[in-house]
């Protein structure tokens, strides 16, 4: 089954405890990303990765940071977490191979619910 | 300004019957893609539609139809024959060429705020 997983889907921490959020897709996409989404403001990219070894910031990419050494893995770390980044986070992915790439279907996985006391 | 704006916070139906969800979008980039996405109380993100800016017809998926009117730069969602299933928050996207920032080389969706449709028996 094609699939975007993440892990963990639920995670309660502590201020400045280091943190890594996995994500992993099976579908051989070359474009992955995370996205958090908060309530009132939807869904804000933080990275995007084009292919292994190749990332980037997103919109909000301030605590974040991320590494891509395998085509189908994306962790997110938060190095030191803090309270403003408690948020429901997304990992997606989709095939960027094609030349109709505004058409390609973003992938999205479970997400991630995360609480930073 | 905001690139996707959802006007409608929250919107009531009844099972059934049809809704429209507003959308409107902001880009002077002539090569654009809007999807609309489902989110379940259960929080995934579930793709429905897909509507390409130089697309000629109104995308359909089943229920789901997209009223894409280019000059108004609107793309609503049309749900036909409302199920209680339906109730979950809806979000508009666009991705844009985007060549400016990062040579076209980032997938990323803007998305809109959302719309909380609740579907009623």
């Amino acid at each position: 089954e094609a699939q975007v997983t993440q892990n963990p889907r639920y995670l309660i921490t502590v201020t400045g405890k280091k943190l890594t959020v996995t994500c992993s897709q099976n579908m051989n996409h070359e474009y992955m990303s995370w996205y958090r989404q908060d309530p009132g403001l939807g869904l804000r990219q933080i990275y995007y990765s084009m292919n292994v070894e190749v990332t980037d910031k997103g919109d909000v990419p301030e605590g974040y940071k991320v590494s891509r050494k395998e085509k189908r893995n994306f962790p997110l770390i938060l190095e030191s977490p803090s309270p403003n980044q408690t948020s429901l986070y997304f990992c997606a992915s989709s095939s960027a191979s094609g030349g109709a790439f505004l058409r390609e279907t973003q992938y999205f996985g479970p997400g991630t619910r995360l609480l930073v006391l | 300004a905001q690139k996707i704006t959802q006007t409608q916070p929250g919107m009531f139906v009844q099972e059934k019957e049809a809704v429209t969800l507003d959308c409107t979008y902001d880009t002077s980039d002539p090569s654009y893609g809007l999807f609309w996405y489902k989110q379940p109380s259960s929080g995934e993100m579930i793709f429905l539609i897909y509507q390409g800016s130089y697309d000629q017809q109104n995308a359909t998926e089943g229920r789901y139809s997209l009223n894409f009117q280019k000059a108004r730069k609107s793309a609503n969602l049309v749900i036909s024959a409302s199920q209680l299933g339906d109730s979950a928050m809806y979000f508009c996207a666009m991705r844009e060429a985007d060549f400016l920032n990062s040579g076209g080389s980032n997938y990323k969706l803007t998305f809109g705020k959302g719309t909380l449709l609740t579907v009623n028996p």
